[in-house]
């Protein structure tokens, strides 16, 4: 079974653009969960979708958005972009939510550097 | 409110010798534990879960953690470590009864000597 995959790999923006993350899950994989990982902050939750709809949402600002597809895909956008928004973006998928015990099964990131 | 830490930034190990990685936890109900390995400019892979039963859990790589309760610690060990397993090493937890979103360690990084 195929790994969650991202992309793009790479990414390189200057301040001011607006950029856009995708995230296919493992098949059958339904929640999707993504974080911003840097050097300062270690990883911070960012936001989940489960079915469509944003279930959690971490502590960021409005410039970060995302959203679900009915394939369980997902994207995550970032509009005005700023120097401090670098970063490694994962994206994460299991299952389903709400169960304590399931495991999260990470991509392998979208490095982002903002100029 | 559901915590981890991972009170060393760095441990350094020479190969062949049992390594230890450390983790310790703050819940207020059952918490549900797991770690994650990280190689340079990769995602994070899953190494193993404490869900519930045997203190003991092995995961993938020869590599085992050990839940202690009373200590509130998971740490993670390997009897005999690698060149290979230089990485970085995620601790992370969820508060059964709180949030579904895991809350994740700093992150330690392990360097395995020749």
């Amino acid at each position: 079974k195929a790994g969650v995959t991202q992309t793009p790999r790479y990414l390189i923006k200057t301040r001011g653009q607006q950029v856009t993350l995708s995230c296919s899950p493992i098949s059958g994989h339904r929640s999707v969960s993504w974080y911003q990982q840097t050097p300062g902050q270690g990883l911070q939750f960012l936001f989940e979708y489960f079915s469509e709809t944003q279930r959690n949402k971490g502590n960021f600002p409005g410039r970060f958005s995302g959203r679900q597809f009915s394939n369980s895909r997902s994207e995550m956008n970032v509009s005005t972009l700023e120097l401090g928004d670098s970063a490694l973006y994962l994206c994460a998928s299991k299952v389903a939510g709400g169960n304590y015990q399931e495991t999260q099964y990470f991509g392998p990131g979208t490095r982002l550097l903002v100029l | 409110a559901q915590s981890v830490a991972q009170p060393e930034d760095q441990v350094n190990v020479a190969e062949g010798n049992p390594l230890t990685v450390k983790c310790t936890y703050s819940v207020s109900g059952n918490p549900y534990l797991f770690w994650y390995v990280q190689y340079p400019n990769r995602g994070l892979q899953f190494l193993l879960k404490y869900i519930t039963g045997d203190n003991l859990v092995k995961g993938s790589y020869g590599f085992e953690a050990e839940f202690n309760k009373s200590q509130t610690s998971f740490h993670l060990k390997k009897p005999s470590a690698l060149v290979s397993d230089s990485a970085l090493y995620f601790c992370a937890v969820r508060d059964e009864g709180g949030s579904y979103i895991p809350t994740f360690g700093r992150g330690t990084s392990l360097i395995v000597h020749p």
